[in-house]
């Protein structure tokens, strides 16, 4: 069964700073993975996906990941973090056998953006 | 275009009551989802369903029912609800790719006393 690991449930960053948000995934074959924010009391909205193109896919709102084999790993980055990107990030994966599209959720990062 | 719209977006039930959460969705996406969020347990899947008429259970299905008897709605049925069903309902769709992205809806918070 595929599974996803979302290092660090909060992170915190100050504004203008460096955003890293870690997610590593099991899986014999590489997925598709993708990351979802979720904005408080909001539904959830795609930043971004792998889908076996790039390795690095950028996504919307100056974020953007990087598809590590190697590493098993799909981390989130974004060079200058805006006090607008406060809210709750999920990494998903998606296997590529699967017939309906069905996402497995890492717990979530919630992130905090200080003045 | 709505996208993925649900109603209620809230409800407080009492232990034993039941309750039908609606899901609208206007994109003709032939698959469905219904997800409930906990803190600190991401969305797990309860149930999907991958085109009318036709249904399957996902990762959490014990408790809840569904019904897809139009392309556009997707219902989600508690018969009986337990306080271990209070969470937010969140239901999404997508066209038939694994690649594909999901859709959600704003989501249903529901209280179970």
């Amino acid at each position: 069964a595929q599974s996803v690991t979302q290092l660090g449930s909060h992170v915190s960053v100050s504004e203008g700073a460096l955003v890293l948000l870690r997610c590593n995934y099991s899986s014999s074959v590489p997925p598709y993975l993708f990351w979802y924010v979720q904005y408080p009391n909001q539904g959830l909205q795609l930043l971004l996906k792998y889908t076996s193109a790039a390795t690095l896919v950028k996504g919307i709102n100056g974020f953007e990941a990087e598809f590590k084999k190697s590493e098993t790993s799909f981390h989130l980055t974004k060079p200058s973090a805006h006090m607008s990107d406060a809210a709750e990030y999920f990494c998903a994966v998606s296997d590529r056998g699967t017939s309906y599209g069905k996402l497995t959720f890492g717990q979530g990062t919630i992130l905090t953006v200080h003045p | 275009n709505a996208g993925v719209t649900q109603t209620p977006k809230f409800r407080v039930l009492k232990t034993g009551q039941s309750m039908t959460l609606l899901c609208a969705q206007d994109m003709n996406h032939e698959y469905m989802y219904w997800y409930r969020q906990d803190p600190g347990m991401g969305l797990r899947l309860i149930h999907y369903s991958v085109g009318e008429g036709t249904t399957a259970k996902g990762e959490v299905p014990d408790g809840y029912n569904v019904s897809r008897l139009k392309k556009q709605n997707f219902l989600l049925g508690l018969e009986s609800a337990a306080p271990s069903q209070t969470s937010v309902y969140f239901c999404a769709s997508s066209y038939p790719l694994g690649a594909d992205t999901q859709y959600f809806g704003p989501g249903t918070r529901l209280t179970v006393l």
